[in-house]
């Protein structure tokens, strides 16, 4: 079974820390995603990437940035967490495929609270 | 941009059917999915439909598509309390292609 695992369930921060949520696959899924998820609004694309080092923006990247150094492990950074960041994060992945569907592996999520 | 709808909430009682709707904008979807997130977890996927289909029937979910009013369906029948959760509709155009997901309906069974 694939496995999207998240560091921290829940997470408690100050308005102006730096966050980091870090997500691991262990599928060798190359394709890793980072979402927000708020009541009424669904799931948001914030951040995506295809490949190790390679990153492209989603819906609503402004305030965070990512990193990929290493193929399973994708990281979300909040530089200066502010209150409007208070959220469930998730991360998914997914296999390339030339053809077919794009089935996303959820992990668990993490809910920020900042303060 | 591509967008995907969903009623908010939807309420059954046990052992009747759930019938969760969604509509979605992007004519070159090739794929449409049903995802089901139960309380405090992730997103895991339900069943998915192709775009040259009408109906997909596994066990008890049935999906329906129109494709010419871009709405999509799922129908659960004989719904237990089990079934309580988030229902996300969501659809990509294949091939290692963005997903776009819908804002989720959130289906309560009273027993």
């Amino acid at each position: 079974d694939v496995k999207v695992t998240q560091s921290s369930r829940y997470l408690v921060k100050r308005t102006g820390e730096k966050v980091f949520l870090e997500c691991v696959q262990d599928m060798d899924h190359e394709n890793m995603f980072w979402y927000r998820q708020d009541p009424g609004l669904g799931l948001r694309l914030i951040y995506f990437s295809y490949d190790v080092k390679m990153k492209e923006k989603g819906d609503i990247p402004e305030g965070y940035s990512v990193s990929r150094e290493k193929k399973e492990r994708f990281s979300l950074i909040l530089e200066s967490a502010s209150t409007n960041q208070t959220s469930m994060y998730l991360c998914a992945s997914s296999p390339n495929v030339i053809t077919g569907t794009d089935t996303q592996y959820f992990g668990p999520g993490t809910r920020l609270t900042v303060l | 941009g591509e967008d995907v709808e969903q009623s908010l909430f939807l309420s059954v009682r046990e052992g009747d059917s759930s019938v969760i709707n969604c509509t979605y904008t992007d004519s070159s979807s090739t794929y449409l999915y049903w995802y089901k997130q139960e309380p405090g977890a992730g997103l895991q996927l339900l069943t998915y439909i192709f775009s040259n289909m009408d109906m997909k029937q596994d066990q008890r979910l049935t999906v329906l598509l129109n494709k010419k009013d871009k709405h999509l369906s799922l129908r659960i029948a004989d719904t237990q309390t089990g079934d309580s959760a988030i229902y996300f509709c969501a659809e990509s155009p294949g091939g290692y292609q963005k997903v776009t997901f819908g804002t989720g309906t959130k289906l309560q069974v009273i027993p």
